[in-house]
């Protein structure tokens, strides 16, 4: 089973709006944290926001939140006022035993966002 | 504040020859991650490292390819005999330490065999 499901290859926005990118998790952990990068098309990994799964509020960083549902196991992050600059992959990646020896974060296949004029 | 630093960014191997791929962590960060990324594809996890240590090469392929981190330098990803399916973009972050919530990542090295 895919640990981290990304089910929207492509997503379009008009300038301004907001949008929400889909991701849903699988663990059996307790403690894991999800991550948002984007990767715009010259290639780097940008790190958006990060969600620990003991935080109760729902993490916030500028333009970006994350919607996190515990129970339901997804962690979609919303775009604000999407601007031109935000057109990008979007990866949603999960670290699972933040407690143990595990660190390696696994990767979703990706969001292609486009933001229109 | 110099960030993960990769070299080359861009790398051209024939089928055959070898590929080294070096990454120097953020200033003070002691922990190394190697992922890869084929076309249109997510990032893979490789290979994680501790200076001197393999802590988790569960990623990593079991023939042709090998990490390091030493003591002194940057960490090396070595991949002999360079196949067409090697070619991918590779990706190095690094931590402060096991538990801490960001890795940060380098711009990659687009490894291209002809």
């Amino acid at each position: 089973a895919q640990k981290i499901t990304q089910t929207q290859p492509g997503m379009f926005v008009q300038e301004k709006e907001a949008v929400t990118l889909d991701c849903t998790y699988d663990t059996s952990d307790q403690s894991y944290g999800l991550f948002w990068y984007k990767q715009p098309s010259s290639g780097e990994m940008i790190f958006l926001i990060y969600q620990g799964s003991y935080d109760e509020q729902n993490a916030t960083e500028g333009r970006y939140s994350l919607n996190f549902q515990k129970a339901r196991k997804s962690a979609n992050l919303v775009i604000s006022a999407s601007q031109l600059g935000d057109s990008a992959m979007y990866f949603c990646a999960m670290r699972e035993g933040l407690g143990g020896t595990a660190s390696k974060l696994t990767f979703g296949t990706g969001t292609r966002l486009q933001v229109m004029l | 504040n110099a960030g993960v630093m990769q070299n080359p960014r861009h790398l051209v191997r024939r089928r055959g020859q070898e590929a080294r791929l070096r990454c120097s962590p953020v200033k003070g960060h002691s922990h190394v991650y190697w992922y890869r990324q084929l076309p249109e594809e997510g990032l893979k996890f490789m290979v994680y490292l501790q200076k001197e240590n393999i802590i988790d090469e569960s990623g990593m392929p079991k023939e042709r390819f090998s990490a390091e981190f030493p003591k002194e330098g940057p960490s090396i990803l070595r991949i002999q005999q360079v196949v067409r399916g090697d070619s991918a973009a590779y990706f190095c972050a690094s931590s402060q330490d096991r538990t801490y919530n960001e890795q940060f990542f380098g711009p990659g090295t687009r490894l291209t065999v002809l």
